[in-house]
């Protein structure tokens, strides 16, 4: 098993481009999430999907948008990068209920 | 105030000391995790818990759920223990996260 692989793990972005952070998990989780992680702060909850078509937003989901059309892929988009998205994003999935939290490696991105 | 307090943020101890990382919360849970990232950035889950008491190898974590806290502790630490212990409670489908405490294990 691969467990959570996110893509890619660097990327610059000029202000106003768009793209997409691929997370794919191959364990059969309902729960994905996405978070971003800012120096000296706790990871916040950009959005999460508890099974494939239903997806909420969480503390943070200005500027992103996500799509949950199979279990395994959750991608998070996001539109017109602005300065304010630079940050470390971590995807994370685990088992409906209290399984345990599964994380990708991060994508560092940084928007100038 | 956040949901999720962490105690200490930073700590440096020598090698071979006992270790204690506290994590309260102010909300019911279902249950919190611990978990630890390492320079590299990457994020391991270390427990899960909902009740009591789990030990794997030198680490051990506790909770108390009437009291809202819960206690990470590292028996014998070691210079790879050095990482950022994480705290986190589910509520519902949601995780809130503590902003972590930094370990520095020196030999």
């Amino acid at each position: 098993n691969a467990g959570v692989t996110q893509t890619p793990k660097f990327r610059i972005l000029k202000i106003g481009q768009s793209m997409t952070l691929q997370c794919t998990q191959d364990m059969n989780h309902n729960y994905m999430y996405w978070y971003r992680q800012d120096p000296g702060m706790g990871l916040k909850l950009i959005y999460y999907s508890v099974g494939a078509g239903i997806t909420d937003k969480g503390e943070v989901p200005n500027g992103y948008n996500v799509s949950r059309s199979t279990t395994e892929d959750f991608p998070l988009r996001l539109e017109l990068a602005a300065p304010s998205q630079t940050s470390v994003y971590f995807c994370a999935s685990c088992r409906e209920g209290a399984g345990a939290l599964h994380f990708g490696n991060g994508t560092r991105l940084t928007v100038t | 105030k956040n949901e999720v307090e962490q105690s200490p943020q930073n700590l440096t101890a020598q090698e071979g000391e006992f270790i204690t990382i506290n994590c309260s919360y102010s909300v019911g849970i279902s249950a919190l995790h611990w978990l630890q990232q390492h320079p590299g950035g990457g994020i391991v889950s270390l427990f899960m818990l909902s009740s009591g008491k789990k030990k794997h190898g030198r680490l051990i974590a506790t909770i108390n759920i009437q009291e809202k806290h819960s206690s990470l502790h590292i028996t014998a630490s070691h210079p790879r223990d050095s990482a950022v212990y994480i705290c986190a409670v589910r509520r519902n489908e949601k995780l809130t996260f503590g902003t972590g405490t930094r370990l520095t294990i020196i030999p």
